[in-house]
């Protein structure tokens, strides 16, 4: 079965530059979701898309801003990237609907600020 | 404050040894509780959600049970590939976000 894709999988970046995260949800699920996971951290929720409107906003920084677009991909576009930033970003996708909420989550973009 | 804790942090246990994990949680309101896996380096995989208090699922040797203020996931039997980071999280009422407990990282020996 198809899962969601992340790219790209690994990304070196230099402070004060910029980075775009894209994912591509299972095919018919309608709702992407970005989380932020610090090594040894569990997952921290970003940000939500519902049929492309943003649904839910959490713990992400103003430097950040996220898109869902019309073929339902999202973006994650970061920027004045700081050290802290390096983390392991995932993306998620569900078909929301009456116990239709799970989430299934893409393998990871793995970002290294330097 | 809507909140998820896990327990233990780390576990090791000899292959054949059973055990469980907990996941206690405070929520305005249960939308759903879920657990994963998620080994180094990679992606959580879903293994069950759970609805409702009394609730239980199965699959292979793992089992999840749910009550009004938490859940285990009860590991029967397990293999050195069992071992991996175990993860629960909550849906509180009126949100999908998922709100993560820190896991609980398991080993098994053989």
């Amino acid at each position: 079965a198809a899962g969601v894709i992340q790219s790209p999988r690994h990304l070196i970046k230099e402070k004060r530059e910029t980075a775009t995260l894209k994912c591509y949800p299972i095919p018919r699920h309608d709702t992407v979701y970005w989380y932020q996971q610090g090594p040894g951290q569990d997952p921290q929720f970003l940000i939500s898309f519902y049929e492309k409107m943003q649904s839910d906003k959490g713990s992400i920084p103003d430097r950040f801003s996220a898109q869902q677009f019309s073929d339902y991909h999202s973006e994650l576009n970061m920027s004045s990237l700081e050290l802290g930033d390096s983390a392991l970003y995932f993306c998620a996708s569900s078909l929301t609907g009456r116990n239709q909420e799970t989430q299934y989550f893409g393998p990871g973009t793995r970002l290294l600020v330097l | 404050e809507d909140q998820v804790t896990q327990s233990p942090e780390a576990l090791r246990l000899q292959e054949g040894e059973s055990s469980s994990l907990n996941c206690s949680y405070t929520v305005s309101g249960l939308r759903g509780l879920f657990w994963y896996r998620q080994d180094p380096g990679k992606g959580p995989e879903f293994l069950f959600t759970l609805y409702s208090a009394g609730e239980e699922k199965e699959k292979e040797r793992l089992k999840a049970t749910l009550t009004k203020k938490e859940s285990f996931l009860h590991i029967t039997a397990p293999k050195p590939e069992d071992s991996a980071t175990y993860l629960c999280a909550v849906q509180a009422s009126g949100t999908y976000k998922y709100i993560f407990g820190t896991g609980t990282r398991l080993k098994v020996l053989a």
